[in-house]
């Protein structure tokens, strides 16, 4: 099994420009969730998704962020204009519900 | 808001000694996991411990969960250089689904 796959695994992008991070789950997980992590906020919750459905997106910071998972096997998260601030490293994991996730190698994005 | 709250932030220990790290949390919880972290790398499962359970073991790991107190600890015996990394705790309440993770915990075993 190749585990969570993220990509890209850098993204270094100019303010306003959309990004887009991508994340194949591990096959039959069908829990997916997005994560950011900064040193000043440590490993945020942003999204979830079980069975393909989005189950609780309070910890998207604003509008700008965006996530959907049209199948079981792919997810996308935008930011659209992104900011410096949204610099982090963005990490994507799955589960099959039995409450352990498995984490992807993480996304670290760099906005100038 | 976070839920897990580690102590200590950072421990520094020599090979060989044992590493005792703590967590706290705030409300009430279905199970709590133990997860690691090397520096640039995603996070990888140590255990997990449900709210009915006050000890479990796994190799060298060896986690209490106190749930009158609402606080767990995570203890690795005689470390290795290798254990060096960033340890997290996280908690998954009756709701199920999520989990809120605390800060974590830096690690450096010196050889």
């Amino acid at each position: 099994d190749a585990g969570v796959i993220q990509s890209p695994r850098h993204e270094v992008t100019e303010m306003g420009q959309e990004v887009t991070l991508r994340c194949k789950p591990i096959s039959g997980h069908d829990y997916l969730f997005w994560y950011r992590q900064t040193m000043m906020r440590g490993l945020e919750l942003l999204i979830y998704f079980n069975n393909n459905v989005p189950i609780d997106d309070s910890g998207m910071p604003e509008d700008r962020f965006s996530a959907k998972m049209p199948n079981a096997s792919f997810s996308n998260l935008k930011i659209q204009p992104s900011e410096p601030r949204d610099s982090a490293v963005y990490f994507c994991a799955s589960s099959a519900g039995d409450s352990q996730q498995f984490f992807g190698p993480g996304t670290r994005l760099t906005v100038l | 808001s976070q839920q897990g709250e580690e102590d200590p932030q950072a421990l520094s220990i020599q090979e060989g000694e044992n590493a005792t790290m703590n967590c706290s949390y705030k409300t009430s919880i279905n199970n709590l996991q133990w997860y690691r972290q090397n520096s640039g790398r995603g996070l990888v499962h140590l255990i997990l411990i449900r709210s009915n359970e006050r000890e479990k073991h796994s190799g060298r790991l060896r986690v209490t969960l106190d749930t009158s107190k609402k606080s767990s600890s995570l203890l690795i015996t005689a470390s290795r250089a290798a254990d060096t990394a960033s340890y997290f705790c996280a908690t998954e309440n009756n709701q199920g689904g999520k989990l809120i993770f605390g800060q974590g915990t830096e690690l450096s075993v010196k050889p």
